[in-house]
């Protein structure tokens, strides 16, 4: 089966640094995306990996292993409206999105 | 409006009733999705519309659950017989271009959140 592993809960100090991960096993790979999704708000999109490597984009970095299976979300100097919930999302062979039941972070003054 | 619209925005009713969402997609999008999100599980897909194609209806759970997409903008996703079990928020999406599309970035509603009794 398909499978999207990260973990359901991280907290955080403000201004600080912190690195939620997801691994994946599916069948076929075509892109890895990252959204956040502020309680009862809708999902919108962060970051976008397709080929291996970092992909930065202000305080938010994407990070993709292929051979792995395995991607991370960085995010740098925390600030309180990052508290949300992070998900994951791969693309696999039919281009049918599997997601992870996502990382609540939890920011802390 | 600039975003994907659904509507209502909460629902709450009775077990063995009939129940529809409405989703309102970013004009000229062709490409159209439900999902079920369950406290603690991962986004579930349900069914996917690209413009005049057959709808991807694998996800659907199970046949009390059908959607349509008319003029290719809105769709209504028709949940017959509620069950308890079907309480769930229903996120719609829409995107630009196909689910095939390179970097395919998938645009939300904010959901509607359904009770069953």
């Amino acid at each position: 089966g398909q499978n999207i592993d990260q973990p359901t809960e991280m907290t955080a100090t403000e201004g600080a640094i912190v690195q939620i991960n997801c691994t994946y096993q599916t069948s076929g790979f075509n892109g890895l995306f990252w959204y956040q999704q502020h309680a009862g708000e809708a999902p919108t999109f962060l970051s976008y990996n397709v080929l291996d490597g970092l992909e930065e984009k202000g305080r938010f970095s994407s990070f993709l292993s292929r051979s792995k299976g395995y991607s991370y979300l960085l995010l740098k100097e925390l600030q309180m409206k990052d508290s949300a919930s992070y998900l994951c999302a791969v693309r696999d062979s039919n281009y049918q999105l599997i997601w992870g039941a996502g990382t609540k972070l939890i920011i802390k003054p | 409006g600039a975003g994907v619209s659904q509507s209502p925005s909460n629902k709450v009713t009775e077990k063995g009733k009939d129940v529809e969402l409405r989703c309102d997609p970013i004009s000229g999008h062709t490409a159209l999705y439900w999902y079920r999100q369950s406290l603690g599980q991962g986004l579930e897909f349900l069914i996917y519309f690209q413009g005049n194609s057959a709808p991807d209806k694998s996800g659907l759970p199970s046949d009390r659950f059908s959607a349509e997409r008319t003029g290719g903008s809105v769709s209504t996703l028709t949940i017959q017989r509620t069950q308890q079990e079907d309480s769930a928020v229903y996120l719609c999406a829409s995107s630009l271009a196909g689910r095939e599309g390179p970097k395919n970035i998938q645009y939300f509603g904010a959901g509607t959140r359904l009770s069953v009794l």
